[in-house]
């Protein structure tokens, strides 16, 4: 149990593009997701913390309008990064958690390379 | 402001060799830590979670300890095995706004089991 799954797994696009990543909660209601980032040998930076049905509370440093985090349903939630740059470049994992204070069960992670 | 500092950075052991690798936070005020493991490239899968109110937490041939006074948590791999190769995470969950858990996660150990 506790799956949580990423699509897509690896995303080339240009500058300027946007693009959308999906963080799903296959077997369990996920109240809240969280997106973290990280770069080439460095370890997770949280961006954002989403709860179903609301605004996502957004971690110092991260523009909330260049990632849009959007948490819908129970099960999906999707970040977008708009007007992407190269220094966008990164691997974007997500985390579900079915409540509050429950463990985080994280996605296999999206690699997005910006050219 | 919580940091989470884990030592060595990297580690090269043979096969069968018994090792440890540490995480010190300098917060006390913890909910839980949990050690994940990450291969390259890939998401991370989560190892042990010890609550704060526990000593620690044992899963096969590894151990997990938590001294919360102290800021310290060790864990302890017995009998490495080259497959053990990956970077070790060590992540503290804090309260974030009275009711959700927010991840703050250590620099990561690398490790390389020699066969």
């Amino acid at each position: 149990g506790a799956v949580v799954s990423q699509h897509p797994s690896r995303v080339i696009c240009k500058s300027g593009t946007s693009v959308k990543i999906e963080c799903r909660s296959l077997d369990f209601q996920a109240t809240t997701m969280f997106w973290y980032r990280q770069f080439p040998k460095q370890s997770l930076m949280l961006m954002a913390t989403s709860n179903e049905g609301s605004k996502a509370t957004y971690e110092q440093g991260v523009e909330k309008d260049k990632f849009l985090i959007n948490h819908a349903s129970l099960t999906l939630s999707t970040l977008t990064v708009t007007s992407a740059h190269p220094e966008d470049s990164s691997f974007y994992i997500c985390s579900a958690s079915s409540g509050s204070l429950r463990e985080q069960y994280f996605g296999p992670g999206t690699r997005l390379t910006v050219t | 402001k919580q940091e989470v500092t884990q030592i060595p950075a990297a580690l090269s052991v043979p096969e069968g060799e018994n090792l440890v690798l540490n995480c010190s936070f300098t917060d006390s005020a913890i909910y839980n830590l949990q050690w994940f493991r990450q291969d390259p490239g890939k998401g991370l899968t989560s190892l042990l979670l010890i609550q704060s109110s526990q000593r620690e937490q044992t899963s096969g041939r590894l151990n997990a300890s938590l001294d919360k006074s102290s800021g310290r948590s060790t864990l302890y791999i017995a009998a490495s095995q080259p497959g053990d190769s990956a970077t070790y995470l060590c992540a503290v969950s804090l309260y974030y706004g009275g009711a959700t858990n927010k991840l703050i996660f250590g620099t990561g150990t690398l490790l390389a089991v020699q066969p």
